[in-house]
C-alpha cells in the first residue's frame, strides 16, 4: 500500500519555464512533508519542507504547496534551470510512527530541463 | 561542516555472506536512519537509531540489523545475503527536526 504517490515518473520542461511536481498521500497522520532531489549515484539532497499547519513555503526558486483536504502537495520550481534535472522525491513523516525521523518516500519523478 | 559519510561506496558480495556498512553522521547529529533504495521498491525505511538505541524499525527481515555507537556513528549488518538485497543503502542523520541529510550511499551488489 503506497502511502505517498508520485504518479508522474517523468517530466520535461523548457529552461526558464515553471516545473510543477506533484505528490499525493493517503495517511492522514502525516504532519510534515519534504522534497528531496537526487542525482545518480548520490544520496538525496534536502530541498524544502512544509508543516501540515501551513499551506505554502518558499525558498528561493522553490515553493511547496500543501492542500490537506485533497491530501496533495506540489513543488514549483521557477525558473527551471538545466542543473535542476534530477529525480525528485516527495517524503512524509507520520507523527504517530514513534520516530520523528522515519520518512515515507514516493517513487520519484525524473525532471528534465531542456536548454 | 562535513556531511554524512558512508563507507564503503561500493561492495560486491556473494549470496550467503554477510556485510557491514558504516555511517558517520554530521557532527552533532544524534539520530541516524537507514534506508534501502531499489528500482522496484523505491526508498524504504530500515531503522533509526538515537543515542545508541533503536527507536523504530521498518518492515525488513531479521537479517537486517544495526547499531549505533556512543559517538553517534552507526553500522548496519545484513547476514545471509540474498540476490534481492542488491541495492543502494543510504544513511541519513538528523537533529530534532524531520529534515534528514543523506550520505552518498553504499551500492551493494550480491552475486
Amino acid at each position: 500500500d503506497q502511502q505517498v504517490k508520485q504518479n508522474s515518473p517523468s517530466l520535461s520542461v523548457q529552461e526558464g519555464r515553471i516545473s510543477i511536481l506533484n505528490c499525493d498521500y493517503t495517511n492522514s497522520m502525516f504532519d510534515y512533508f519534504l522534497w528531496y532531489k537526487k542525482y545518480p549515484a548520490e544520496g538525496p539532497t534536502f530541498l524544502i519542507s512544509i508543516s501540515s499547519i501551513k499551506d505554502k513555503n518558499e525558498d528561493g526558486r522553490f515553493t511547496v504547496f500543501l492542500n490537506k483536504s485533497a491530501k496533495h502537495l506540489s513543488l514549483h520550481i521557477v525558473p527551471s534551470q538545466p542543473g535542476d534535472s534530477a529525480v525528485y522525491f516527495c517524503a512524509a513523516r507520520d507523527i504517530s510512527s514513534g520516530s520523528a525521523r522515519q520518512l515515507t518516500f514516493g517513487s520519484g519523478t525524473q525532471l528534465t530541463v531542456l536548454p | 561542516k562535513a556531511g554524512v559519510t558512508q563507507t564503503p561506496r561500493y561492495l560486491i558480495k556473494t549470496r550467503g555472506q554477510q556485510v557491514t556498512l558504516s555511517c558517520s553522521p554530521i557532527s552533532g547529529h544524534r539520530s541516524v536512519s537507514w534506508y534501502q533504495q531499489t528500482p522496484g521498491q523505491g526508498l524504504q525505511f530500515l531503522f533509526e537509531y538515537f543515542s545508541e538505541t533503536q527507536r523504530n524499525k521498518g518492515n525488513f527481515p531479521g537479517r537486517f540489523s544495526g547499531r549505533q555507537f556512543s559517538n553517534s556513528r552507526s553500522e548496519m549488518n545484513v547476514s545471509t545475503l540474498e540476490l534481492g538485497d542488491s541495492a543502494l543503502y543510504l544513511c541519513a542523520s538528523s537533529l530534532e527536526g524531520a529534515e534528514a541529510f543523506f550520505g552518498q550511499g553504499t551500492r551493494l551488489t550480491v552475486v
